[in-house]
């Protein structure tokens, strides 16, 4: 049964601080999705990682893959209220067609 | 149009009613999905369809029962459902079902069974 493991689960900081979540799964995938979801809304898409050692940044966040060791992070940098929200992985198998979630990282950013 | 649209955005129900949920999408994608999100959980996977054919079901419940009427729309229609089924129920589309495709959610239907 595939895994998806974030950690940690729950992650308060400080506003300018820096942090990385972490995403590890347990089987053969080459794609990888974050997305943030705030309280009682949807899934909004972050990033999509398709090769190994891929690495995208938009503003305060930068996400990376390494299919190699089964591991995504996603690094916060010098953060702001704003990004308080649950993030959550999501890995595609090889060869198959559904998504399986990560446990989801719930952060909040405390002035 | 690059968006995905539910409807209703609320549902109350009782244990013995019949509703459906809707789920509508512009884009021209040929996939669309079904979640279903308990609080403070991670989505979990119930339907895919493919070109209108099912083609993922997560062993999901009879009384749950999805329809795919076009390319464009995307149903769930709900029959004797107990309270452990209220949830937050999200649809998502992609292009296709190629493995790299991203998915783009809608804004969920909370439904709540009494």
């Amino acid at each position: 049964e595939l895994k998806v493991e974030q950690n940690p689960l729950f992650l308060s900081m400080q506003e300018g601080k820096n942090y990385t979540i972490y995403c590890n799964y347990s089987t053969t995938s080459d794609r990888l999705y974050w997305y943030r979801q705030d309280p009682g809304k949807s899934l909004e898409s972050l990033f999509v990682l398709l090769s190994n050692g891929a690495v995208k940044q938009e503003g305060r966040l930068m996400a990376s893959l390494d299919t190699k060791a089964r591991l995504s992070t996603l690094h916060i940098t010098a953060a702001v209220h704003d990004l308080s929200a649950t993030y959550f992985c999501a890995v595609g198998p090889t060869g198959a067609n559904n998504l399986f979630f990560g446990t989801g990282t719930r952060l909040t950013v405390i002035p | 149009d690059t968006e995905v649209t539910q409807t209703p955005k609320h549902l109350v129900m009782g244990m013995t009613n019949k509703k459906s949920l809707k789920c509508e999408q512009h884009m021209g994608h040929r996939a669309m999905y079904w979640y279903k999100q308990k609080a403070k959980k991670p989505p979990e996977l119930m339907f895919v369809y493919s070109y209108e054919k099912l083609s993922i079901n997560e062993s999901v419940p009879s009384r749950f029962s999805p329809e795919c009427p076009n390319s464009s729309l995307l149903n769930l229609h709900l029959h004797a459902l107990q309270p452990e089924d209220s949830a937050l129920y999200l649809c998502a589309s992609t292009l296709g079902l190629a493995v790299y495709n991203e998915q783009f959610f809608g804004p969920g239907t909370r439904l709540t069974v009494l």
